[in-house]
């Protein structure tokens, strides 16, 4: 079946660095990944949704300075969190679509952020 | 507006005992209805999904949903529970168009007692 890694699993950083999270589809292509938050016990919010080749279509109230998604080929795609702040640790996660959701949604595992 | 509601924050059920999870959703277009499992720290499991034909879907770990049109529902049911199907349910709702994002509701959280 279809199959997403998401890297890192889990990562802490220091307030103002950088962190870059991966998204790959190991055995299909995807030609749209979607990157949802976390919040502890609470449900997945989408952040955006980016599509192989275009500018990633980010949901209201989403800083797309500060949430950088690229999606250069059909089988990656990264989101890399700038200038990390504290109220950036969440729990991310990817998800693959094929051709539609008829295919499927295939998410990744998840990415736990921890900015100290 | 699009969405989907979970009304149970939080279930409790004895092992053993039957569960139903109640899931309704608004949606303008043909939604796919989705229900997946997520335990403490982890990714998201798929239970089961519906997208046409017979409106009762078995899923894996002997769950299934039922799809009601008419009542706008999607329901998880699973007929004796076992205590490591304690977890966080969440049901979602899409549609067969390409760059749609999946929309979740708040989830339900299982806790099973012994």
């Amino acid at each position: 079946g279809a199959v997403v890694s998401q890297h890192p699993s889990w990562v802490i950083c220091k307030s103002g660095t950088s962190v870059k999270i991966e998204c790959r589809s190991l055995d299909f292509q995807a030609t749209t990944m979607f990157w949802y938050r976390q919040f502890p016990k609470q449900s997945l919010m989408l952040m955006a949704t980016s599509n192989e080749g275009s500018k990633a279509t980010y949901e209201q109230g989403v800083e797309k300075d500060k949430f950088l998604i690229n999606h250069a080929s059909l089988t990656l795609s990264t989101l890399t969190v700038t200038s990390a702040h504290p109220e950036d640790s969440s729990f991310y996660i990817c998800s693959a679509t094929q051709t539609g959701g008829i295919h499927g949604y295939t998410f990744g595992s998840g990415t736990r952020l921890t900015v100290v | 507006a699009q969405s989907v509601t979970q009304p149970d924050i939080h279930i409790t059920v004895s092992e053993g005992a039957s569960l139903e999870l109640r899931c309704n959703y608004s949606y303008g277009a043909t939604p796919y209805l989705f229900w997946y499992v997520q335990s403490p720290g982890q990714g998201l499991q798929l239970l089961l999904k519906y997208f046409s034909g017979d409106t009762l879907v078995q899923g894996i770990k002997g769950f299934e949903a039922e799809f009601k049109r008419s009542q706008s529902s999607f329901n998880l049911r699973k007929p004796s529970v076992h205590w490591s199907d304690a977890a966080e349910y969440f049901c979602a709702v899409g549609a067969n168009q390409a760059g749609t994002a999946l929309i979740f509701g708040k989830g339900t959280t299982l806790s099973v007692s012994s």
